[in-house]
């Protein structure tokens, strides 16, 4: 079974840090990586993919991809309490199937 | 990103009766769209997997007959709760795909059966 693992946290950070959230995965042949950001009470927001080795920037999110590991990571440069949400990890799985395996999320809180 | 709405976005109902949610892709054609139940601080749990014009996909252990989907266009697809009860209490989320990797949701749908 493909497995997309977090830690739930919460992961606390003050304001202005950088927040660093990571996400393994097990099916060694997926390609496309997503984090997605949920407030409480409401849906997912998809905010990044990344589909290749490497750093991947948009503003302040940076995600990170390493397929030899198996790792796929957020960070979120100069936090803000607006930032605090669970962030969901998510992978798609190799062979082509568009159904994808998220992870149990990871709590963010950027205090003040 | 592509837009998802979903509606209602919070319903409450009473025990025996069903209750119709609505996904809609508003600016593209969503080949696949799916449906998920999330309880309160877990994760997402995959219900189903609708294609246009053909039956609907269910996850194990989802009850087909009481969770009726049905995707009648590329940009509508339907999940009706069937005699709902007290514990089918929980949010439904769909997402949409535009026939690439990336999904996109809807807004959430809180339904409570009382």
């Amino acid at each position: 079974q493909k497995e997309v693992e977090q830690n739930s946290g919460p992961l606390s950070v003050p304001e202005g840090a950088i927040a660093s959230l990571n996400c393994t995965y097990s099916d060694r042949g997926s390609q496309s990586f997503f984090w997605y950001r949920q407030y409480s009470g409401k849906s997912p927001e998809l905010i990044m993919s990344i589909y290749s080795n490497g750093d991947k920037e948009d503003g302040r999110f940076t995600a990170q991809l390493n397929k030899a590991s198996q790792y796929v990571s957020l960070l979120i440069r100069d936090s803000q309490p607006s930032d605090s949400a669970t962030y969901l990890c998510a992978v798609l799985p190799s062979g082509g199937s568009y159904i994808p395996t998220f992870g149990r999320g990871t709590s963010l809180i950027v205090h003040p | 990103g592509a837009v998802v709405s979903q509606h209602p976005s919070r319903v409450i109902c009473k025990s025996g009766t069903s209750v119709k949610i609505e996904c809609r892709s508003l600016d593209f054609q969503a080949t696949t769209m799916f449906w998920y139940r999330q309880f309160p601080k877990q994760s997402l749990m995959l219900m189903a997997t609708s294609n246009e014009g053909s039956k609907a996909t269910y996850e194990q252990g989802v009850e087909k007959d009481k969770f009726l989907i049905n995707h009648a266009s590329l940009t509508l697809s339907t999940l009706t709760v069937t005699s709902a009860h007290p514990e089918d209490s929980s949010f439904y989320i769909c997402s949409a795909g535009t026939g690439g990797p990336e999904a996109f949701f809807g807004q959430g749908t809180r339904l409570t059966v009382v």
